[in-house]
């Protein structure tokens, strides 16, 4: 079956180190797309690629990383410079700059930081 | 820049009756707007889209939004709330960005909450 996937489902760090979260997706996608959910926020862009070896930051960029070597996959680093790492982050794809197609959600990440 | 409003963090009806979640969004284009529902610690799955077709977008679930261009306003709505229904719901504007690049925003959600 088609679709995203994330790992781990929970994930726990403690306060200093770096974290890389997993999202894979076999949709043949071009796009991706990493969003942190907190309470009564909605969701908010992390960072987002349009294409292998490119990408984008969103709207809270800072403490965070990524790479986007291939297709598949779009791992996300959580790193010390990161102040309020725990949230529930969220992976997303969709069909690349059309504007109009829905983006294919991944099942989360829970991150927190002990 | 784009921008979405759910009008309600929280809404609570009866199951049975009519549910109403509201969105209004700003956009400098002709958006693409979207519903997706949450359940909890779940990804989010799409409900419905308006891309410039109908105005009136029939979803999963018998939920359906009317697209109003005067209102700026594509609200949701389902005749007879179902238990199964209770989530958070977002409403989602996608744009093109000065860049070329497709951005969603989204709105801060509401919580569909169904009294038995």
């Amino acid at each position: 079956d088609g679709g995203i996937t994330q790992s781990p489902k929970y994930l726990f760090r403690k306060e200093g180190q770096n974290v890389t979260l997993s999202c894979e997706q076999n949709l043949n996608h071009d796009a991706m797309y990493w969003y942190r959910q907190d309470p009564g926020q909605g969701l908010r862009l992390i960072y987002y690629s349009q294409i292998v070896n490119d990408f984008q930051k969103g709207d809270i960029a800072e403490g965070y990383s990524v790479s986007r070597e291939k297709k598949e996959s779009f791992p996300l680093t959580v790193t010390s410079a990161q102040k309020n790492p725990t949230a529930f982050y969220l992976c997303a794809s969709s069909i690349a700059g059309q504007g109009n197609t829905e983006a294919f959600f991944g099942q989360g990440t829970r991150l927190t930081v002990v | 820049a784009q921008s979405v409003t759910q009008l309600d963090s929280h809404v609570s009806v009866s199951e049975g009756t009519p549910v109403l979640l509201r969105c209004n969004y700003s956009s400098s284009y002709s958006p693409s707007l979207f519903w997706y529902v949450q359940h909890p610690n779940k990804g989010l799955q799409l409900l419905l889209k308006y891309t410039s077709a109908a105005t009136l977008v029939k979803g999963i679930n018998g939920f359906e939004a009317e697209f109003k261009k005067s209102e700026t306003s594509f609200h949701l709505t389902k005749p007879s709330a179902h238990m199964s229904d209770a989530a958070e719901y977002f409403c989602v504007v996608s744009d093109i960005s000065n860049f070329g690049n497709e951005k969603l925003t989204f709105g801060t959600g509401t919580r569909l909450t169904i009294i038995p």
